[in-house]
C-alpha cells in the first residue's frame, strides 16, 4: 500500500493555457475524489467517481473542468484555458466501498497549481 | 452558507498539556465526522473520526466528542506534543445519499510549544 500519488507536485503555467493533472489512488479503492483548497480554506468538493464512472460534479466544475477515470484506476483533471482564479491545490482522494470504512477518505500530497 | 465552522482560525499550547479544538455544523443530514491534520505542503492526513450514533471516540491521545443537539464536536489531544503543530480540519459527510463526499471546516492552526 503506497498511499494515494499526484503527478505533478507543482505546476506553474500562463493563463490560458491547458494543464492536467493525473491522480494514483489506493490500488484497492474503488472511490475517487478531487478536492480544490484555496488559501485559508478547506478542502472543496469538486467531483466524485465510483469505479469509472463520474456519479457527482460539484458547481464549482466548470465548463473548462473535466475529469475521468479510465478502467476505474488513476484519474486525470483537466482545466483548459486556464484563470488565475483557478490557482489552488487540487487534492485527491480515495476510499474503499465497505460498510465500516465508506467515510474515511486517504489524500494525496496534492498538485499546487499557479496561473501567472 | 458554510455547513462546517471552526471558528479558532488558532490556537497555543504548552507541550504536555490538552489541545482542545472545535467544531460547529449546521446540517442535520450529516452522520459521520472526520478530523484531518494538514503539514505544509502536503495532503490532510485521517486522524480519527465519529459516527452520529456516538458521542464519543478515543484514539491513543486523540478524543472525538460529539454533542448532537448543539450540532458541535471537539478534538481532544492529551498530552500535545511538538510534532502535534499543524492545521487541524474537521469534515462531516452525510453518508451514501451525498456520495459520501466530505464538506470541511477552514481549519485551525495549532501551535505546540515546546
Amino acid at each position: 500500500d503506497t498511499g494515494v500519488s499526484q503527478d505533478p507536485r507543482h505546476k506553474i503555467t500562463k493563463r490560458g493555457q491547458n494543464v492536467t493533472f493525473r491522480c494514483d489512488p489506493i490500488s484497492e479503492h474503488n472511490r475517487l475524489y478531487w478536492y480544490r483548497q484555496t488559501l485559508g480554506q478547506g478542502p472543496e468538493f469538486l467531483t466524485y467517481f465510483q469505479n469509472e464512472a463520474q456519479l457527482e460534479k460539484s458547481r464549482l466544475l466548470s465548463d473548462r473542468f473535466s475529469a475521468e477515470r479510465p478502467k476505474g484506476s488513476f484519474s486525470t483533471l483537466e482545466i483548459q484555458r486556464t484563470e488565475q482564479g483557478d490557482s489552488a491545490m487540487y487534492l485527491c482522494a480515495s476510499s474503499l466501498a465497505a460498510r465500516r470504512s465508506s467515510y474515511e477518505q486517504y489524500f494525496g500530497p496534492g498538485t499546487r497549481l499557479t496561473v501567472t | 452558507d458554510q455547513q462546517v465552522k471552526q471558528n479558532s482560525p488558532s490556537l497555543s499550547v504548552q507541550e504536555g498539556r490538552i489541545s482542545i479544538l472545535n467544531c460547529d455544523y449546521t446540517n442535520s443530514m450529516f452522520d459521520y465526522f472526520l478530523w484531518y491534520k494538514k503539514y505544509p505542503a502536503e495532503g490532510p492526513t485521517f486522524l480519527i473520526s465519529i459516527s452520529s450514533i456516538k458521542d464519543k471516540n478515543e484514539d491513543g491521545r486523540f478524543t472525538v466528542f460529539l454533542n448532537k443537539s448543539a450540532k458541535h464536536l471537539s478534538l481532544h489531544i492529551v498530552p500535545s506534543q511538538p510534532g502535534d503543530s499543524a492545521v487541524y480540519f474537521c469534515a462531516a459527510s452525510a453518508g451514501g445519499g451525498s456520495n459520501y463526499k466530505l464538506t470541511f471546516g477552514k481549519g485551525t492552526l495549532l501551535t505546540v510549544n515546546p
